[in-house]
């Protein structure tokens, strides 16, 4: 089976940084997938990581460790539109599994 | 490029009525499409996914069905809704197995 867990609230400040954690249980690994999600719009694909290390694109870079089934987002330069959801998903099957969502208040 | 289609975008529906939610993708062939739902504040519950035509799985058991009566055409259906169906309802395609997940804009369905 599968199992992604994330914590459910972060807040953060204008101009920091904030890391969301995310820890995975799968049988069988195909990456792991990181999503922003605005109050009320469609999720859009962030960043996607199935070797080990860190992948840097522009403020928000992802990590994964599959040896200990996590990853995180990194967020740096923390702007007012960054507040949204963040989920992770894992690919299973021909589907996905998808995280609860990390919802990410960031303050002025 | 490659675009989703959702609609509606809003839906207020009585109870015990019919439901269809109609999804399509254009410029791309022989996707894999998906229905989800997410509740207020949560996670996406996948209800549905398809990789051809006519072939659904359904994930989860309800009063709900799913239907992909052409390639690029999905679509979600009900035939006596109930409250427990609000919620925020995504359709997305992936090129295929484990690859990015593209999502339309949602439909937002409140049984009242």
């Amino acid at each position: 089976g599968q199992n992604i867990d994330q914590p459910t609230e972060m807040t953060a400040t204008e101009g920091a940084i904030v890391q969301i954690n995310c820890t995975y249980q799968t049988s069988g690994f195909n990456g792991l997938f990181w999503y922003q999600q605005h109050a009320g719009e469609a999720p859009t694909f962030l960043s996607y990581n199935v070797l080990d290390g860190l992948e840097e694109k522009g403020r928000f870079s992802s990590f994964l460790s599959r040896s200990k089934g996590y990853s995180y987002l990194l967020l740096k330069e923390l702007q007012m539109k960054d507040s949204a959801s963040y989920l992770c998903a894992a690919p299973y099957g021909q589907n996905f599994v998808f995280g609860p969502g990390t919802r990410l208040s960031v303050l002025p | 490029s490659q675009t989703i289609h959702q609609w509606p975008a809003t839906l207020v529906q009585p109870v015990g009525s019919p439901l269809s939610l109609e999804c399509t993708v254009e410029g791309t062939s022989n996707p894999n499409l998906y229905w989800y739902r997410q509740a207020a504040g949560r996670g996406l519950q996948l209800l549905f996914y398809s990789v051809g035509i006519g072939q659904i799985s359904s994930e989860v058991p309800q009063n709900l069905s799913a239907s992909r009566p052409q390639d690029r055409q999905f679509i979600l259906s009900s035939k006596k809704l109930l409250l427990s169906d609000s919620g925020f309802y995504l359709c997305a395609w992936t090129p295929g197995a484990a690859l990015e997940a593209f999502f339309g804009q949602g439909t937002r369905l409140t049984v009242v």
